[in-house]
């Protein structure tokens, strides 16, 4: 069985601090990790995914996350966040090919000017 | 037109209609989604098809009835359902080695 736990229903960053949403998950085989973006009334959209390979996987729009295995983590950053990233984040998990995703609850970003 | 679409974005109906909810795929992949999306709830997966065949149904009710009529469109038929339903559905699509799901842009379904 495989879960997500998101920390934070809600972030709220200044413009041009560092983001940083966490992502915790559990999996009882080598998850495959995704982040993703919903911007208001539109659907997902991929940041970035962990398959196998690099732990550090850069994704669109400046942002990154770090598989680390030993803490069951896929936290999502950004150095310095802009304004259009405000939006609601989704961390999924999957096992081997990504067939069957199971997502977090969501984390929505807000960006003070 | 690219991606994955659906049709119609926004949907107000009773409960003793009957409606469906459109989606289609123009990346030639070979995978199908439906997804229910509540306010304060997860994403939840509501049926799987592969190559036209269903291989998930996740303990969705009778009201709500997917159909694939081919790999690059899905149906989910509506019928009685309930205001608990209001919800966004999305659709997505994956295919080959690209193992990442991409997603529609939803219908948001409001049951009066």
């Amino acid at each position: 069985a495989q879960s997500v736990t998101q920390l934070g229903s809600h972030v709220s960053v200044s413009e041009g601090a560092l983001v940083l949403l966490r992502c915790n998950y559990s999996s009882s085989v080598p998850p495959y990790l995704f982040w993703y973006v919903q911007y208001p009334n539109q659907g997902l959209q991929l940041l970035l995914k962990y398959t196998t390979g690099a732990t550090l996987v850069k994704g669109i729009n400046g942002f990154e996350a770090e598989f680390k295995k030993s803490e069951t983590s896929f936290h999502l950053t950004k150095p310095s966040a802009h304004m259009s990233d405000a939006a609601e984040y989704f961390c999924a998990v999957s096992g081997l090919g990504a067939q069957k995703l199971v997502f977090g609850q969501g984390t929505r970003l807000t960006i003070n000017p | 037109e690219t991606g994955v679409t659906q049709t119609p974005r926004h949907l107000v109906m009773g409960m003793t209609n009957k409606k469906s909810l459109k989606c289609e795929q123009h990346l030639g992949h070979n995978a199908m989604y439906w997804y229910k999306q509540s306010a304060k709830k997860p994403l939840e997966l509501m049926f799987v098809y592969n190559f036209k065949e269903q291989t998930e149904n996740n303990s969705v009710p009778s009201r709500f009835s997917p159909e694939c009529p081919n790999s690059s469109h899905l149906f989910l038929h509506l019928h009685t359902l309930q205001p608990e339903d209001s919800a966004l559905y999305l659709c997505a699509s994956m295919g080959g080695y690209q193992e990442t799901q991409y997603f529609g842009p939803g219908t948001r379904l409001l049951v009066l």
